[in-house]
This record gives structure tokens, sequence and C-alpha cells, in this order.
């Protein structure tokens, strides 16, 4: 069975930092790529950052560039998402799903809330 | 990056079929084929239910259908049943910047 666990969301006061981590099982890991998706309360999916199987290509949204960074340890099927300089409108349930072939994503983890707030 | 265009709200009656449009650019959902459609219930992680533009996973109804013309992409659901009752999200892959996904605005279904 597949499964993508997020951690690491909570509260942090505007310019923190906080590291989220997702732990995938159930499928090949190493060969997969891995995205970070995000939706604030109330609105619409937002795509955040995506890393290749091989950490050789990363991209990240213009909204994020710059304070968030992606990484994985495919020996521990574990993703990352490095966020700083956080901001109010950061605020958000963060998912992190796998990325088919097609840009499809076929995986997703239950999600972990981040609340940016003095 | 600006997101794809949804409508906000579409409705139907069970039975019906109803379809939600997606309208990208010449940069995203005209040059590829990457289109996918996502069903999100409340206080739920999304769903996949198309990818590929009109290629439905395992499991997923075949109720649920997808298209494309030009630079609008098609989620057509028949039949509709209380349980299809939920928000729906297209996404499409693009290769400006260093973005890599668009998602829609989402369209929230009621079935009456």
């Amino acid at each position: 069975e597949v499964q993508l666990v997020e951690s690491g969301g909570g509260l942090v006061k505007p310019g923190g930092s906080l590291r989220l981590s997702c732990a995938a099982s159930g499928f090949n890991f190493t060969n997969s790529d891995m995205t970070w998706v995000r939706q604030a309360p109330g609105k619409g999916l937002d795509w955040v950052s995506s890393i290749r199987s091989n950490s050789r290509y990363i991209y990240y949204a213009d909204s994020v560039k710059g304070r968030f960074v992606i990484s994985r340890d495919n020996a521990k099927n574990s993703l990352y998402l490095q966020m700083n300089g956080l901001r109010a409108d950061d605020t958000a349930v963060y998912y992190c799903a796998r990325q088919g072939v097609d840009y499809e994503f076929d995986y997703w983890g239950q999600g972990t809330p981040v609340t940016v707030s003095s | 990056q600006s997101a794809l265009t949804q409508p906000a709200s579409v409705s139907g009656s069970p039975g019906q079929a109803i379809t939600i449009s997606c309208t990208g650019t010449t940069t995203d959902i005209n040059d590829f084929n990457y289109v996918s459609w996502y069903q999100q219930h409340p206080g739920k992680a999304p769903k996949l239910m198309i990818f590929g533009v009109g290629n439905r996973p395992s499991g997923v109804s075949n109720r649920f259908s997808g298209s494309k013309s030009g630079n609008t992409a098609s989620l057509t659901i028949s039949g509709l049943q209380a349980e299809d009752e939920a928000d729906y999200y297209c996404a499409s892959y693009t290769p400006i910047r260093t973005l890599d996904v668009l998602f829609g605005g989402g369209t929230k279904l009621t079935v009456l």
C-alpha cells in the first residue's frame, strides 16, 4: 500500500523557519519525482515545488523561490521542504505527492498544517 | 504565475452530465498533453481522477472523462451521483521559467 506521511507542521512566527518531512512507503521512491502542494484555508490547490528523482532538477513557484528549499534522501525514502522567511500568506496545509510521468500527482499524503502568525 | 481558469461553480441533478472547463495558454494546455484533474472532498486530500488529458487511473469510475481542445481542457462527469459533490481542480505542466505545474482555481460541483 502506498503511503505518504507528512510531519513538521505547526505554528511559527513571521520570519521564522520550519522543516517539513514526508515519509514514503509502498512504491519505488528512488525512481519517483516528488512534489509539495499547499492549500490555504478555504482556498484552492497551489503547487509549491517539485524535485526529480535524482535531485538534478528542482522547480519552485515564484511565491516561494529564494525562501523554500526542497530536498530528498532516497536512502531514507524521505522528502523535505525547508521553509525560511515564513509569511502569513504561507499559512496552509502542505501536502506531499508523488509525480507521475505525465506530471500528474497520483498519490497524496494527508497533509500537515502550517500556521504563520504572531 | 497565473493559474489556469476554471468556473467557480457548476451544478447538476442526479443522473445528468456536467462539464467543467479549464482554460490555459499556448504554453501549457495547448502545447502539452499533460492535463490532470483532481477531486477533493472537504477535509480530505485531493484524489487523481484524470491524467494525460483523458486517462483514468485504475479504480476511477468511467463516468469521469477528460478531453482537450486548443488551450482548454474539460472534465465531464456523466450520470451524476450525490458522492460526486466536491471541489475539482485541473492542473497542467508548464515549461515557463522555473515552474513545473499550474493548478486551476477549482470548481465547486453541487449535485442538486
